[in-house]
């Protein structure tokens, strides 16, 4: 089992170009999440889905997008890339009976 | 508001040494606290505590909760250089449809050979 995969691994945008950021899970797991993490801010939560088919905002919504493709797969778009989306982004899975999330390896983006 | 603390920010220590992370928490609807280690990269779990005054183990590391001060401690004994990460905790609270995690900003533990 591969767990949580994200890609890609590094991004450098310039502002106002979009991308999208992939996250794929291979535990069947129900729910995903997004966060990102910034020096001495700890994880924040962006988006997340409970289930196949729902999302949810989390603390940082804005500036954001996400696509429950299907059980597996998760995505995060940004529209228009602004700096202080400069970041690191995780992925992260759990069984909708338990909290204990897995996480990815992260993204780490720049945008200039 | 929610808010999660852990203290200190950062720690210098020796091989051989003994430490403690302190997480105190203000949320409401508490469920359970997690403690995670991250090294270079993904954030790994550690720990889940539900009841106050239960330690947790493993190996070198313990984890206990205390509901009645809202607070939780990690201690590493005989610290290694390989137990130098950041170390998070995060609390889980009743809300929405899934289960969110709320996170501390993270205690930065460097163990010097």
């Amino acid at each position: 089992n591969a767990g949580v995969t994200q890609t890609p691994k590094f991004q450098v945008l310039k502002t106002g170009q979009s991308m999208t950021l992939q996250c794929a899970q291979d535990m069947n797991h129900n729910s995903m999440y997004w966060y990102r993490q910034d020096p001495g801010m700890g994880l924040r939560l962006i988006y997340y889905s409970a289930s196949e088919g729902t999302t949810d905002k989390g603390e940082v919504p804005n500036g954001y997008n996400v696509s429950r493709l299907n059980k597996r797969e998760f995505s995060l778009r940004l529209e228009s890339a602004a700096p202080s989306q400069t970041s690191v982004y995780f992925c992260a899975s759990s069984d909708h009976s338990g909290i204990v999330q897995y996480f990815g390896p992260g993204t780490r983006l720049t945008v200039t | 508001e929610d808010k999660v603390v852990q203290s200190p920010l950062s720690l210098v220590v020796h091989e051989g040494d003994t430490v403690t992370l302190n997480c105190s928490y203000e949320v409401t609807n508490f469920r359970s606290l997690l403690w995670y280690k991250q090294e270079k990269k993904a954030p790994t779990f550690l720990f889940m505590l539900t009841s106050s005054g239960i330690e947790k183990k493993s190996g070198r590391l313990s984890s206990i909760l205390d509901k009645k001060e809202l607070s939780s401690i990690l201690n590493i004994t005989a610290t290694q250089t390989g137990d130098s990460a950041i170390y998070l905790c995060a609390v889980e609270m009743s809300s929405g449809s899934a289960r969110q995690l709320t996170f501390g900003s993270g205690t930065q533990l460097t163990v010097l050979p």
